[in-house]
């Protein structure tokens, strides 16, 4: 059964800081997604990686994955207070479509 | 394109009810998905389904049912509901091909009591 995680699951950060979100997934996948969720809304795709060593950016927001390791990472680069939500990581189970969620990391950047 | 949208917006059951929560999209996508949020955590996958007419369970898919006629309707169907159903319901599709991004509803609030 496919599991996926993500730390921290709270993150307070001071505006201009830089800081890592780690997800680990515990089955073999190509394809991990990130998404945004602000509070009360619906969420938003931010990167879609396709394959070990993937590296996608947006902005201060960068992502990467490492199938190996069973890895990604979004790190975010001088926070500002608009990237304030919360992040989730989505696996997809044995190349099915179906997708697993991350329990997600609430960011909070302070002025 | 109005992409997926979902009705209603909020819903107050009591316990013991029935409801069907409505999910279009008319992006011609084959895969469609239905999550449920609860407070301050993650997406739980209900159901999903690969195209009209065949649909699979997920994480959580007791005391839920689903149908698929159309490509481009998805509903979910509550039945008996109990307070352990208060949430937050997301609808989702996506090609079902690479990259294979889904692309969210706005959310149907549910609460039972």
């Amino acid at each position: 059964e496919l599991k996926v995680e993500q730390n921290p699951l709270f993150l307070s950060m001071q505006e201009g800081k830089n800081y890592t979100i780690y997800c680990n997934y515990s089955t073999t996948s190509d394809r991990l997604y990130w998404y945004r969720q602000d509070p009360g809304k619906s969420l938003e795709s931010l990167f879609v990686l396709l394959s070990n060593g993937a590296v996608k950016q947006e902005g201060r927001l960068m992502a990467s994955l490492d199938t190996k390791a069973r890895l990604s990472t979004l790190h975010i680069t001088a926070a500002v207070h608009d990237l304030s939500a919360t992040y989730f990581c989505a696996v997809d189970s044995s190349g099915t479509y179906k997708y697993i969620f991350g329990t997600g990391t609430r960011l909070k950047v302070l002025a | 394109n109005a992409g997926v949208t979902q009705t209603p917006k909020f819903r107050i059951l009591k316990i013991g009810q029935s409801m069907t929560l409505q999910c279009t999209q008319d992006m011609n996508h084959n895969y469609m998905y239905w999550y449920r949020q609860d407070p301050g955590m993650g997406l739980k996958l209900i159901y999903y389904s690969v195209g009209a007419g065949i649909t699979d369970k997920g994480e959580v898919p007791n005391g839920y049912n689903v149908s698929r006629s159309t490509t481009e309707d998805f509903p979910l169907r509550l039945e008996l509901a109990a307070p352990s159903q208060t949430s937050v319901y997301f609808c989702a599709s996506s090609w079902g091909g690479p990259p294979g991004a889904q692309y969210f509803g706005p959310g149907t609030r549910l609460l039972v009591l």
